[in-house]
């Protein structure tokens, strides 16, 4: 059973503070790695798709990068802002083509 | 364009009873997966179909099953409900058939609340 964590389970931040969190996955049989970010009553919205080793991806003022020989993903969020309370989810790929993701890491970000 | 639309978006059926959820892609997304929300098990990976043809399976049991038609939506079916399948089920299309690697949209879900 492939097993995905993420950390910390839940973060309070102040506006405008800096934050990360991590998403550890198998290193073996790698082949995708995806963040989404979900906000209570939405949909997941895709935020990055990786698949290289020592990717990194930003988007605005979130940014994320990859290690796939050590098996983890960090993203971060630069200057935190109200809007950016949600979940953040991480779902790994294998050769296999099943998604398996992690439990979340569930964002506050305090005005 | 329009997104991932589900429907119904909430239901609410009895053990023993079936269901069928329906999920219309993105137009010209050709693939379609399914996964299950539940509290305790987070998002799970049911099934994406390719084409017509279920590509990749996850582990649940063969009371789920799927289909997809020519037009790419797709629908779910769940038989002899059990209080467990209560979940929120979420659809999400991708545009080129590598879905592993694409970016998949998803739909608003269907909440099954099963009594």
């Amino acid at each position: 059973i492939l097993n995905v964590e993420q950390s910390p389970q839940s973060l309070h931040v102040q506006e405008g503070d800096s934050t990360n969190f991590t998403c550890s996955f198998p290193s073996s049989n790698f082949y995708a790695l995806h963040w989404y970010r979900w906000e209570t009553a939405k949909s997941p919205e895709a935020l990055f798709v990786m698949t290289l080793n020592g990717d990194e991806k930003k988007k605005g003022r979130i940014s994320a990068t990859l290690n796939t020989k050590e098996g983890y993903s960090y993203l971060y969020i630069k200057g935190s802002q109200p809007e950016d309370s949600a979940t953040y989810l991480c779902a790994f790929c294998n050769y296999g083509q099943n998604f398996v993701f992690g439990p979340g890491t569930r964002l506050s970000v305090l005005p | 364009k329009a997104g991932v639309t589900q429907t119904p978006r909430y239901l609410i059926k009895t053990r023993g009873q079936q269901v069928t959820l329906s999920c219309s892609p993105i137009s010209g997304h050709r693939s379609v997966s399914w996964y299950q929300q539940t509290p305790g098990q987070g998002l799970q990976f049911l099934f994406e179909y390719f084409s017509e043809t279920q590509r990749n399976k996850g582990n649940f049991p063969g009371r789920f099953s799927g289909r997809q038609f020519s037009n790419s939506r797709s629908e779910m079916n769940v038989s002899t409900l059990e209080l467990g399948d209560s979940a929120l089920y979420l659809c999400a299309s991708s545009p080129v058939g590598e879905s592993v690697t694409d970016t998949q949209y998803f739909g608003p879900g269907t909440r099954l609340t099963v009594l």
